[in-house]
């Protein structure tokens, strides 16, 4: 079935540093891709996503890149802040009964900035 | 604006006690749903429901009920608990699908840590 592999953490960055955060996928067909963050004491709430091969997801600073060739979606940003501090899910759209579509989820990695 | 409202945030149950998480959302959504959060492991859909009046099983739906009387309200209850339910528990809701298909958001609910003991 279809499934999401994302880097464990947690990775712990010094402000201002480079983040790069792993998230791999297997499917069938041509899924939408997602990323979610969940910031502390708060609920999950979409940082961006991608809807198609080739399609770059932005937001916040935040990118990442559908790529098919190998199936990834990496989640990057040039310049890290404390207030990134947070979880960070990687998710994919999966046919379900019905003609719905749920969500498959990434186990989410930890992401701690130290200033 | 509330958003997705749940409550509580934390229980402690007791095997076999029966409990309800609440679950309220005021955007007029018509897609709800359940999902639990264990470590290593990404979220997981329990239950979920297109409308009032209907739900539908998830991916892991043995030892849960829902029901769905309103737009509003999708409360999950926990007819006898099991250590195995101890989890974090999300309610989400999307006015367009399970995965928020036109958008691809689905809004969260802040999460209740129940521990079974």
């Amino acid at each position: 079935g279809d499934s999401v592999t994302q880097m464990e953490g947690p990775v712990t960055l010094s402000e201002e540093a480079f983040l790069t955060i792993n998230c791999t996928y297997t499917a069938t067909g041509y899924p939408s891709l997602f990323w979610y963050v969940q910031y502390p004491g708060e609920g999950l709430q979409l940082l961006l996503k991608a809807t198609k091969a080739d399609d770059k997801g932005s937001n916040k600073g935040f990118e990442a890149t559908y790529r098919k060739e190998t199936t990834s979606f990496h989640l990057e940003k040039g310049s890290v802040q404390v207030s990134d501090s947070a979880v960070y899910f990687c998710a994919l759209s999966a046919p379900w009964e019905d003609s719905n579509y749920q969500l498959i989820w990434g186990a989410g990695t930890k992401l701690i900035i130290k200033p | 604006n509330a958003g997705v409202t749940q409550t509580p945030k934390f229980q402690v149950l007791k095997t076999g006690q029966s409990m309800t998480l609440q679950c309220a959302q005021d955007m007029n959504h018509e897609y709800m749903s359940w999902y639990r959060q264990d470590p290593g492991m990404g979220l997981r859909l329990i239950h979920y429901s297109v409308g009032a009046g209907i739900t539908d099983q998830g991916e892991v739906p043995n030892g849960y009920n829902v029901s769905r009387s309103t737009t509003e309200d999708f409360p999950l209850r926990l007819l006898s608990a099991a250590p195995s339910q101890t989890s974090v528990y999300f309610c989400a809701s999307s006015a367009s699908g399970l995965a928020g298909a036109d958008t691809g958001e689905l809004f969260f609910g802040e999460g209740s840590r129940l521990t079974v003991l």
